[in-house]
């Protein structure tokens, strides 16, 4: 298995720009998980779905983000417009039917750098 | 909902010597606890988990975690620290609104 891939690695954009990440978990999960890493907050769950259905988004931050995931091999995190201070590394993990125990196995994650 | 705290944002150890993280939770209910390594430019990769079967848990790489009720935590070890095992190690709490993890402790490996 190739494992939880993300695109794009690296995105650099304008503020105001808006910027979609993409993820694909592993075949057969069906749960997905998006975090953001900064040096400051550390590592923060935005949202997860379970069977394409989000769960719990209260960790997104604001409306400028949104996430979709309209099939069990695909989904986007949107931020429109983005901003600096949304420059951080944005992680993908998927789990086989999160209960609270099972492994999260994480994409190799996107660098956004917002200008 | 689960919290997790890491006590020291870096440790530095020599090579060889014993290694430890701590990691303190917060919880009402029966925890489900992690320990996850992310080196430089990579994604999280799992170390151990705790699910209630076993106090002392093993996990990859020599690595070790004992899960103590009585003090709320659940910290990492390794008897003898390899320059390999230089990375970012995070303890994380699981439960029923997702994954929460600790802010993360950078581990140095002096030679």
């Amino acid at each position: 298995d190739a494992g939880v891939i993300q695109s794009p690695r690296h995105e650099v954009t304008e503020m105001g720009q808006e910027v979609t990440l993409r993820c694909k978990p592993i075949s057969g999960h069906n749960s997905l998980f998006w975090y953001r890493q900064t040096m400051m907050r550390g590592l923060e769950l935005l949202i997860y779905f379970n069977n394409n259905v989000p769960i719990d988004d209260s960790g997104m931050p604001e409306d400028r983000f949104s996430a979709k995931m309209p099939n069990a091999s695909f989904s986007t995190l949107k931020i429109q417009p983005s901003e600096p201070r949304d420059s951080a590394v944005y992680f993908c993990a998927s789990s086989l039917l999160w209960e609270g125990h099972n492994e999260q196995f994480f994409g190799p994650g996107t660098r956004l750098t917002v200008l | 909902a689960q919290s997790v705290t890491q006590l020291g944002s870096h440790v530095s150890v020599s090579e060889g010597a014993l290694v430890l993280l701590r990691c303190n939770y917060s919880s009402s209910v029966p925890p489900y606890l992690f320990w996850y390594v992310q080196y430089p430019n990579q994604g999280l990769q799992l170390l151990l988990k705790y699910t209630s079967a076993a106090t002392l848990v093993k996990g990859i790489n020599g690595f070790e975690a004992e899960f103590k009720k009585s003090e709320t935590s659940f910290h990492l070890t390794k008897p003898s620290a390899h320059m390999s095992d230089a990375a970012e190690y995070f303890c994380g709490g699981g439960g029923a609104d997702g994954l929460t993890f600790g802010k993360g402790t950078h581990l140095i490996i002096q030679p």
